[in-house]
């Protein structure tokens, strides 16, 4: 079992539609969780993190941790074109070293 | 403010060749990261500084070598490249205490014949 698992995608959705992007970790022990925006061919992009459980938004963009299901989520409301990318989630304890998962692949349809 | 740089941009090696890939950062970060993207693996790191004069694994880093030449220079080296090293890496840096905010460069795409 990996220790972060993404769906890859591609999920297509209409311009305006709430999209919905989920991993899932496999250690308890992880505390931060990042999401990561990666437009093709270029470098990934920080968007949020949170610590421990919880909600945070910025914006359009809303990170959700649930730490007792091991699940963690980002919700884009409005979704626009420029949104079409792939969005990577990542975790970990607060070290230097973080799990990426392997991304899902969103394209918003205008 | 370019953020991090990386060069080159694209690299074809033969099997055996050595390079040097470079990464500099302008925001004063003290931590800087080598990571690897493969298709279906997501990024996995390399090695990391977690400040000027130190260096460690992470965890794929058989076959590298790093340098962090100053506070804004952080290099990776291949002494024998490997087909199994053709891939996308990424170099990215943070502010001391904040490791999960990395910033990252726009990759270098190596292929190694």
């Amino acid at each position: 079992q990996k220790e972060v698992e993404q769906d890859p995608g591609p999920l297509s959705v209409p311009e305006g539609a709430i999209v919905s992007l989920n991993c899932t970790y496999s250690n308890s022990a992880f505390q931060y969780f990042m999401w990561y925006r990666q437009y093709s061919r270029k470098g990934p992009e920080l968007l949020m993190y949170t610590y421990s459980s919880g909600n945070k938004e910025d914006g359009r963009f809303t990170a959700q941790v649930d730490k007792s299901s091991k699940y963690i989520s980002l919700f884009i409301r409005d979704s626009q074109p420029s949104d079409s990318a792939t969005y990577l989630c990542a975790t970990g304890q607060g070290t230097y070293k973080y799990i990426f998962g392997t991304g899902t692949r969103l394209k918003v349809l205008a | 403010n370019a953020g991090v740089t990386q060069t080159p941009k694209f690299q074809v090696l033969k099997t055996g060749q050595s390079m040097t890939l470079q990464c500099a950062q302008d925001m004063n970060h003290n931590s800087m990261y080598w990571y690897r993207q493969d298709p279906g693996m997501g990024l996995r790191l390399i090695y990391y500084s977690a400040s000027e004069g130190t260096t460690d694994k992470g965890e794929v880093p058989n076959g590298y070598n790093v340098s962090r030449l100053n506070k804004r220079e952080f290099s990776l080296r291949l002494e024998s490249a490997a087909p199994s090293q053709t891939s996308v890496y990424f170099c990215a840096s943070s502010v001391a205490g904040r490791p999960y905010e990395q910033y990252f460069g726009p990759g270098t795409r190596l292929t190694v014949t």
